[in-house]
């Protein structure tokens, strides 16, 4: 499978709203509900944010919610704040029990 | 709350097998709601889902295409943990490798601290 399409970086300023992309194609995002997105601070490892496309794990901020419209999956952070500096992945279901993630995006918090 | 603490070596040559092994505390190899993933990352190819192990009444593995022919991934019921093998490696293997808990329903919930592994002569 080719890896799910994301922007290489996007800004925002403190409190203001950011939405990160996630394409792929009817075979993996835009075939089943399953997209996840994590977040990862340098060094550290990636942890869960968002799961099945907009479900928030415990501990999650509301502040961060997720949405799919066809092969697209979103993220968006809304009051952004300084500590959400940091790369978001995408990882969807691919079919045949296999998952495919993308190339990360970096947030740049002004 | 689950807790998955890895090891293994950091350096292996070239053409060798890598070989690591994660330990789970908090929750069951053995569960019939989990499911025990392999994932690694690299500069060059970011984050790649390179398999699981699971079981429902008898074991189960999934293996990436990309990887199929040279990994194994196993449990160890005694010692409530599941190992990556990935033979024959190159430098292209180069990359931290994470063991990651985690379902098609909830995500990749749980990850260990992440081993970088070097794969040079």
């Amino acid at each position: 499978q080719s890896a799910l399409t994301q922007p290489r970086s996007v800004s925002g300023s403190p409190g203001q709203s950011v939405t990160f992309s996630c394409t792929g194609t009817s075979s993996d995002v835009g075939g089943n509900n399953y997209v996840s997105w994590y977040q990862q601070h340098p060094g550290k490892a990636p942890k869960l944010m968002i799961y099945a496309v907009s479900k928030r794990p415990s501990g999650v901020p509301d502040r961060f919610s997720g949405s799919k419209s066809g092969n697209t999956a979103s993220l968006t952070i809304s009051g952004l704040q300084a500590e959400d500096e940091a790369d978001y992945y995408c990882c969807s279901y691919a079919g045949s029990n296999t998952w495919v993630f993308g190339g990360g995006t970096k947030l740049t918090v002004l | 709350q689950v807790q998955l603490q890895q090891s293994g070596p950091g350096l292996v040559k070239p053409s060798q097998t890598l070989s690591l092994t994660c330990a789970i505390s908090g929750d069951s190899v053995s569960s019939n709601s989990g499911a025990w993933n392999w994932i690694r990352q690299s500069p060059s190819r970011g984050l790649e889902w390179l398999g699981r192990t699971y079981y429902r009444s008898q074991w189960y593995t999934d293996y990436a295409v990309s990887v199929k022919s040279r990994i194994t991934i196993n449990p160890d019921t005694s010692k409530n943990q599941f190992s990556l093998q990935l033979n024959s490696v190159t430098p292209e293997d180069t990359a931290v490798y994470y063991c990651v808990s985690g379902t098609l329903g909830r995500g990749f919930d749980y990850w260990g601290q992440g081993t970088l592994v070097t794969v040079s002569s």
